[in-house]
C-alpha cells in the first residue's frame, strides 16, 4: 500500500529564512505527487503538483519542490518565508492513473517567527 | 463560481444521533471524496465515488454512509455507530484519468456532545 512520510510534526523559521519540509513516499512506480497548504479551520489549496519531466516543478506563493526518484521524495522549498506562509502543509500521492484517491502524509506545522 | 460547497460551517449533535454533512461541486469532476481530518493525523479516507450510483469504502469508513444520486452532490451520513465523530470532515472532487487535481471545500467541524 502507498504510504506518506512527513518526518518534521512541527518546524519553526524566522521570516526571511528558507524553508525545507520534507516528503517521502512509499510506492512501486513513480506516483503523481501534490503538496497542499492549510489555514486553521480551513480547506486545503493545491501548492503544486508533479506528473513526469522536470523534476523541479515551481507552484504557487512562490514554492517549489525536487522530485528525487532515488530517494523517493518531493521536498518543499521556500527560499524566503513570509508571515503569511504559517499553516499546515500535506503532502500527497496518487497511484499514477489518475483513477485512485490521494494518500496523505500526517502534515508539518510551519510557524513563522519576526 | 466554479468550487466545492460543505455546508454546515460548524455542527453540533447530541450522542446517538445521525447526522449528514452536505458536499456540492459545480467543477464537473466525477470523482469525490470524503476525508477525516484529526489533529496530528492527516487527512484519513473515508468514501469515495468515481461516478454517480457507485461509490466505495475508504479506510475508515465504518460508521459512515454516503450516497451518490447525482454527479454534483456526495452527502456523507455520520451514523451513531461512528465511535469517536467529533472531527473535521473535508470534501473533494478530482477529474479521473489523466492528470488529476483534487479540489477541497472549506470543511465542516462536527462536535458531539
Amino acid at each position: 500500500a502507498q504510504s506518506v512520510t512527513q518526518p518534521d510534526i512541527h518546524i519553526t523559521v524566522s521570516e526571511g529564512a528558507s524553508l525545507e519540509l520534507r516528503c517521502n513516499y512509499s510506492y512501486g512506480a513513480t506516483p503523481y505527487l501534490f503538496w497542499y497548504v492549510q489555514s486553521p479551520g480551513q480547506g486545503l489549496q493545491l501548492l503544486l503538483k508533479y506528473f513526469s519531466g522536470d523534476t523541479l516543478v515551481q507552484g504557487i506563493k512562490g514554492f517549489e519542490a525536487e522530485f528525487k526518484r532515488s530517494q523517493s521524495s518531493f521536498n518543499l522549498r521556500k527560499p524566503s518565508v513570509h508571515w503569511s506562509d504559517a499553516a499546515e502543509y500535506f503532502c500527497a500521492v496518487e497511484a499514477g492513473s489518475g483513477n485512485t484517491p490521494l494518500v496523505f502524509g500526517k502534515g508539518t506545522r510551519l510557524s513563522v517567527i519576526a | 463560481d466554479g468550487g466545492i460547497t460543505q455546508s454546515p460551517k460548524y455542527l453540533f449533535r447530541k450522542e446517538g444521533q445521525n447526522v449528514t454533512l452536505s458536499c456540492e461541486q459545480n467543477l464537473n469532476h466525477d470523482a469525490m471524496y470524503w476525508y477525516r481530518q484529526d489533529p496530528g493525523q492527516g487527512l484519513r479516507l473515508i468514501y469515495y465515488s468515481q461516478i454517480v450510483n457507485d461509490f466505495q469504502k475508504g479506510d475508515i469508513a465504518e460508521g459512515y454512509s454516503v450516497s451518490r444520486e447525482k454527479k454534483e452532490s456526495f452527502p456523507l451520513t455520520v451514523t451513531s455507530a461512528q465511535k469517536n465523530p467529533t472531527a473535521f470532515y473535508l470534501c473533494a472532487s478530482s477529474t479521473t484519468g489523466g492528470r488529476p487535481e483534487a479540489f477541497f471545500g472549506q470543511g465542516t467541524r462536527l462536535t458531539v456532545v
